[in-house]
């Protein structure tokens, strides 16, 4: 069974333009979430989509958005990048929305804003 | 590869001797907590989880201690393994609340 994969692993950008981030999840996992991870703030959670649908939003500005698509895959987008936004982009899939539920991790996007 | 935290607590460890990492959570409703290990260039890996109803689990050379009186969770790992080197985070989750992550430890396993 093929693991979460998330596309690009490296992207380099330059302050003020824009990036998608693609995640695609396990095959019949239908909630995406997705985290920010930082050297200084650590893991934090952006959003969560279960059957296209937001379910939870966590503390960032506007600037950072997500879909998702009918086949669970994810898209998030983050405009007028700025330097701070240079992390590591985490998506982790699971079944449900349920907190039982155990969460399969990418191996993440490198983001670098220069 | 990446750094995923440049001054994040440090246990050392020889290599055979047991582990144990500690974890503070913050929400006192919480009701579910995983572990999970970071190796470097890869995203967390499940290891081990533990439900609110309960105070002990143990899984394969790890056990979980949840200990709600003083919101403390801990990571047991017997024979420590130079494969077990990595960051480790507990994850708190609040009745299908988003996860919440701890800061992380990363552990250094000395042959």
């Amino acid at each position: 069974k093929a693991g979460v994969t998330q596309t690009p692993r490296y992207l380099i950008k330059t302050r003020g333009q824009q990036v998608t981030l693609s995640c695609s999840p396990i095959s019949g996992h239908r909630s995406v979430s997705w985290y920010q991870q930082t050297p200084g703030q650590g893991l934090q959670f952006l959003f969560e989509y279960f059957s296209e649908t937001q379910r939870n939003k966590g503390n960032f500005p506007g600037r950072f958005s997500g879909r998702q698509f009918s086949n669970s895959r994810s898209e998030m987008n983050v405009s007028t990048l700025e330097l701070g936004d240079s992390a590591l982009y985490l998506c982790a899939s699971s079944l449900s929305y349920s907190s039982y539920n155990e969460q399969f991790f990418g191996p993440g996007t490198r983001l670098t804003v220069l | 590869g990446e750094s995923v935290g440049l001054h994040l607590p440090t246990l050392s460890v020889q290599e055979g001797d047991n582990s144990i990492i500690n974890c503070a959570y913050s929400n006192s409703a919480s009701d579910y907590f995983i572990w999970y290990k970071q190796e470097s260039g890869k995203g967390p890996q499940f290891i081990i989880d533990i439900r609110s109803n309960m105070d002990k689990r143990q899984g394969q050379r790890v056990t979980v201690l949840l200990n709600k009186t003083v919101k403390h969770l801990s990571l047991q790992i017997a024979a420590t393994q130079p494969g077990d080197s990595a960051v480790y985070f507990c994850a708190e989750n609040n009745y299908g609340q988003n996860f919440v992550f701890g800061p992380g430890t990363r552990l250094s396993v000395l042959p």
